[in-house]
This record gives C-alpha cells, sequence and structure tokens, in this order.
C-alpha cells in the first residue's frame, strides 16, 4: 500500500472549511485513497474514499489530483465535534489486506 | 454501515492475569477480522489477521502465545492477553471486513476499542 504524508496538525475555527492534505506519490493506479478520522478514545470511523474522480457525500468532499499523488479532504462546515484525528490511508481493495495507519493530522475545531 | 462491537469496553487486571476481548460483527458474517493497539498519542498498530476456521496471522514483533487469537464463527473474533503485564496496557480495536463490499467499497467497519490497564 502506498505511503502517505500528511501534516501532524492543523488548526481550523468553528464553521470554516477544513482542508486537510494528503501526499500520496507512490500510489498505484488500483489503489484508492481513503480517508479515516479517530475521535479520542474510539474506534476509526469512516469518512470517504475515491481513485481518480473527486467524491462528495454527507461528512465530507474529497478532491483528488489528476496525476493522483496528491488528496485533500474537504469538511466543509467545521464543527467542536469534528475535532479528531484524521487518516489517509492508499488501499488495495482486494482479499483479506488490513488497512494500515499512518500518523495521521490532529483536526483541533477552535470555538 | 455495518456495525462491529467489542466487550469490555473498558477492563482492568492485575499482572499475571489473562484478559479476553471479544469483537462481534453484529450485522454481518466477517470472514476476516483484524487486531490493532494502539498506545497513547500514537497510531493504530496492526497486530494479527484473524481468519475464520483458521489460525490467524501476526505482524512481525508481535507473540502469538501472548496474543492468542481464536475466529470461532463468522461474528465473533476473540483476543487474550495472556499473563499481561503493565506494558500491555493499551488501547485495543478490531475492524471486521464485510467481503460483500468489496471492490473499492468501504469494506472494513472498526469496532469502538477496548481500553486495557494492567496494574
Amino acid at each position: 500500500d502506498a505511503k502517505t504524508t500528511q501534516p501532524p496538525s492543523m488548526d481550523c475555527a468553528e464553521g470554516r472549511a477544513a482542508n486537510l492534505p494528503c501526499n500520496h506519490s507512490t500510489i498505484s493506479g488500483n489503489e484508492y485513497v481513503y480517508w479515516y478520522r479517530q475521535i479520542h478514545s474510539q474506534g476509526p470511523q469512516y469518512i470517504i474514499h475515491g481513485l481518480k474522480n473527486n467524491e462528495t457525500n454527507e461528512m465530507a468532499s474529497l478532491i483528488i489530483t489528476e496525476d493522483r499523488k496528491s488528496s485533500t479532504l474537504i469538511l466543509p462546515h467545521a464543527t467542536l465535534r469534528d475535532t479528531a484525528v484524521y487518516y489517509c490511508i492508499g488501499y488495495r481493495n482486494s482479499g483479506n489486506t488490513p488497512l494500515v495507519f499512518g500518523k495521521g493530522t490532529r483536526l483541533s475545531v477552535i470555538a | 454501515g455495518a456495525v462491529v462491537s467489542q466487550h469490555p469496553s473498558r477492563v482492568i487486571c492485575k499482572s499475571g492475569t489473562s484478559v479476553k476481548i471479544e469483537c462481534r460483527s453484529l450485522d454481518f458474517q466477517a470472514t476476516t477480522m483484524f487486531w490493532y493497539r494502539q498506545f497513547p498519542k500514537q497510531s493504530l498498530m496492526l497486530m494479527a489477521t484473524s481468519n475464520e476456521g483458521s489460525k490467524a496471522t501476526y505482524e512481525q514483533g508481535v507473540e502469538k502465545d501472548k496474543f492468542l487469537i481464536n475466529h470461532a464463527s463468522l461474528t465473533l473474533s476473540t483476543l487474550t492477553v495472556t499473563s499481561a503485564h503493565p506494558e500491555d496496557s493499551s488501547f485495543y480495536i478490531c475492524s471486521a471486513r464485510e467481503p460483500r463490499l468489496a471492490g473499492g467499497q468501504n469494506e472494513q467497519f472498526f469496532g469502538p476499542g477496548t481500553r486495557l490497564t494492567v496494574l
């Protein structure tokens, strides 16, 4: 699975958009970009994933560059409950492959 | 989405005792479950892959005789920490793979975690 690089921490004002970057320059053609988050002392929660196209769901939007070497997770209107560690993972969804977590980005939403 | 539960959510035990943690897929059958461990301020570390009806596959550096994994049914995997010591204190998280969602879908669902404290 592709190695990903994320900033260790970010702050965001409540109500503003949170843009979390991720570099995955070694991602292969059949690897998806998955985003999970982990709120303190809870299990990881799935947010969104994509392959080539930009994706949007009720939680977030995922913007993937055309060369697929980086992506940005966008939380359109961050709330205090979005404070968490966000993990970007390159994942080839086949067989019994586990998700491998990097260090992620600790997002602090500030009132 | 699919739901994964863990029991107990929190356990405190004395050094030298064994502790069993259960991971259940509540509304789907999981032939594969994964066990992770997370120390404070660190990321999740994969410990082992649990396969129903066969032996678990352990990651390098994880002692299989200390962390016993049993995946006896399609909805239950257990992790037993044997002869626990204070350094085993950690947050243990399982995930279950929903095979019907395989192929570009989110197919892994995580439990809420179990906080183990060994005194």
